[in-house]
């Protein structure tokens, strides 16, 4: 069983649609939670932490649930420049960063 | 400007011949990590180092070394490459393993093929 598993997609919106997806990982002692955004092969880009709390940047949210061992992020009123592979990251406490294989997202006109 | 910078880029080569590829950052950041991507496995953890001369064996060590000579290099060597290395690999950085500013900061990736 993978470590963070993410649905691949690809998750096609409509420009100015909100768009959410999840990601589920196995280690209960996990300590640190991110976003992280790819474009085409290129390097991830971290897009947000993401807090126990939930929060908010702007068009995007994302949420933790501890209990249920998940990650999700929203996004609303989706850009055209929003399509990319979103990789869920979890940080165990050893420091050592798990990935999801990401979720595609193609905003299309 | 903070970065984290890979070289090659792109690099073709073939069976067995030793070839290294470095990573530097200019962000004073102790933790450095190399991970492979390859399609529909996520990035995997190759070599990790917490500090100088500190480093360990990640997820699939098998066929790379690694060494922390200084804090901002961290270069990636393959002995005797296979083409089962071929793979987009990427040199990462973060200020520490734990606590506030653990988020990483990644290269532009190399892309290797080898033939």
């Amino acid at each position: 069983r993978k470590e963070v598993e993410q649905d691949p997609g690809p998750f096609n919106v409509p420009e100015g649609a909100t768009v959410a997806f999840n990601c589920t990982y196995s280690n209960s002692a996990s300590q640190s939670f991110f976003w992280y955004r790819q474009d085409c092969r290129k390097e991830p880009k971290l897009l947000m932490s993401v807090y126990s709390s939930g929060n908010e940047d702007g068009r995007f949210t994302a949420q933790l649930n501890r209990a249920s061992q998940y990650i999700s992020l929203l996004i609303r009123d989706s850009k055209l420049s929003d399509s990319a592979t979103y990789l869920c990251v979890v940080k165990d406490s050893w420091g050592k960063l798990q990935f999801g294989a990401g979720t595609q997202v193609v905003v299309t006109p | 400007e903070a970065q984290v910078t890979q070289n090659p880029r792109y690099l073709i080569t073939v069976t067995g011949k030793k070839l290294t590829v470095t990573c530097s950052q200019n962000m004073n950041h102790e933790y450095m990590s190399w991970y492979r991507q390859d399609p529909g496995l996520g990035l995997r953890q190759i070599y990790y180092s917490m500090n100088v001369e500190v480093t360990d064996k990640g997820d699939v060590p098998e066929g790379y070394k690694v060494s922390r000579k200084e804090k901002r290099n961290f270069p990636l060597i393959l002995e005797s490459p296979s083409p089962n290395q071929t793979s987009l690999y990427f040199c990462a950085s973060s200020l520490r393993a734990q606590g506030p500013g653990t988020e990483a900061f990644f290269g532009q990736g190399t892309r290797l093929t080898v033939v």
